[in-house]
């Protein structure tokens, strides 16, 4: 079975303060995502990327960054925490889509409070 | 862009109750189609897909068939137990794209 792990499963940061996100992935995937999910606004795409060292922006990506550089690692950053970033923050991950569509697989998802 | 839009929740139904929730969807080719489920604290996970038009998804006793004509791909189960109660998100991606999801559906099954 495919596994995603994320660091934390709860966060609480200031205001203010750099914020890693990490996630880890075990089958070998090219492709790593990291949404926000919100009530009523559904998972929100923030970066992703299709290869190591590589980087596109989603639907989202002020106020975030994005590292990759092992495969099976994708940290998801927030320079400067603020409020409105008090998320949950879903990494998934998925095969290689060879001009077509993989299924992405999920982590459990992190749920970041930002005081 | 592409967009998706399902039925708003929650939705609340009796045990041994039919389901539908609903799912339509624009986008600019020929998408491919994805119901992902969300149970109580944790992260999402596929239910079922379709890759073609008249394709017809199902896992779980859920089903879902890709209306082109329409394009929808409504989410159906016959008969939904308490463990059903989750999160259903309905979803597309075209080639060489990252997934486009709709706001998610709450359902919540009552003995």
């Amino acid at each position: 079975d495919v596994k995603v792990t994320q660091s934390s499963r709860y966060l609480v940061k200031r205001t203010g303060e750099k914020v890693f996100l990490e996630c880890v992935q075990d089958m070998d995937h090219e492709n790593m995502f990291w949404y926000r999910q919100d009530p009523g606004l559904g998972l929100r795409l923030i970066y992703f990327s299709y290869d190591v060292k590589m980087k596109e922006k989603g639907d989202i990506p002020e106020g975030y960054s994005v590292s990759r550089e092992k495969k099976e690692r994708f940290s998801l950053i927030l320079e400067s925490a603020s409020t409105n970033q008090t998320s949950m923050y879903l990494c998934a991950s998925s095969l290689e889509q060879r001009g077509g569509v993989d299924t992405q697989y999920f982590g459990p998802g992190t749920r970041l409070t930002v005081l | 862009g592409d967009s998706v839009t399902q039925m708003e929740g929650p939705v609340t139904l009796s045990e041994e109750a039919f389901l539908t929730i609903n799912c339509t969807y624009t986008a600019t080719g020929y998408p491919s189609l994805f119901w992902y489920v969300q149970y109580p604290g944790e992260g999402l996970q596929l239910l079922l897909k379709a890759t073609k038009a008249d394709d017809k998804g199902s896992n779980k006793g859920f089903e879902a068939t890709y209306r082109k004509e329409t394009t929808s791909f409504h989410l159906e189960k016959g008969s939904v137990q308490v463990s059903d109660s989750a999160v259903y998100f309905c979803a597309l991606s075209e080639r060489n794209t990252p997934l486009v999801f709709g706001k998610g559906t709450r359902l919540s099954v009552i003995a």
